[in-house]
């Protein structure tokens, strides 16, 4: 069975930094392109970045480059998301989606972790 | 960046009923969209992919179409377990963008 286990979410001052991570099992994680999608409150889903399979090639939505970086350590199943210069705008639940075999859409979502970026 | 555009923004419906859920994207995008269901306080579930394909385990009840920059999800027979909150998300370029969300209620 696919497990997706969003971790690291809280509160933190603007201008602070966060990091998330994503523990996966249930499938082999080193084939498989990796997301993170957000949803602020009571808004949309909106996708905030992916990663291939092997970390070489990263893409993220402009509202977030050069602040947050994704990452990955096959070797330990895991997905991360850095996040620095935190604003109130990046307050959201968090998500990590696996992106299917065909490296097309997510498959598979995590249960979320709440970020809340506040004074 | 590629605009998703669903409609209605909500919709009331009654248990047994058919409907559909429409997605525009702002310019051509074959088929490479996707559909996901999302209860309050859970996880998006994921639905369709391809326009029209049926992920893994999802009933039959759902269907999708459209091609280019036209786009339908349709739920039929529906059941209380079906009402819920249905995006539509292209992935045919960067940024990968959702539409705004349908919220389903029941009548």
């Amino acid at each position: 069975e696919v497990q997706l286990m969003e971790s690291g979410g809280g509160l933190v001052q603007p201008g602070g930094s966060l990091r998330l991570s994503c523990a996966a099992s249930g499938f082999t994680f080193s084939w498989y392109w990796m997301s993170w999608v957000r949803q602020a409150p009571g808004k949309g889903l909106e996708w905030v970045a992916n990663i291939k399979q092997d970390g070489s090639e990263e893409r993220y939505v402009d509202s977030v480059k050069g602040r947050f970086t994704i990452s990955r350590d096959n070797a330990k199943t895991s997905l991360f998301l850095q996040m620095n210069s935190l604003r109130p705008e990046d307050t959201a639940v968090y998500y990590c989606a696996r992106i299917d075999i065909r490296g097309s859409t997510f498959d598979y979502w995590g249960q979320g972790a709440l970020v809340t970026v506040s004074s | 960046d590629i605009q998703m555009t669903q409609s209605p923004s909500s919709l009331s419906a009654s248990v047994g009923d058919r409907v559909t859920i429409t997605c525009r994207a702002s310019q051509g995008i074959s088929n490479h969209v996707a559909w996901f269901q999302q209860k309050p306080g859970k996880a998006p579930k994921s639905l369709i992919y391809a326009a029209s394909s049926l992920q893994s385990g999802v009933p039959s009840k759902f269907s999708g179409s459209g091609s280019g920059t036209d786009f339908t999800l349709t739920i039929s027979s529906l059941q209380p377990e079906d009402f819920a909150t249905y995006y539509c998300q292209q992935y045919n370029s960067y940024p990968f963008t959702f539409g705004q969300g349908t919220k389903l209620e029941i009548k």
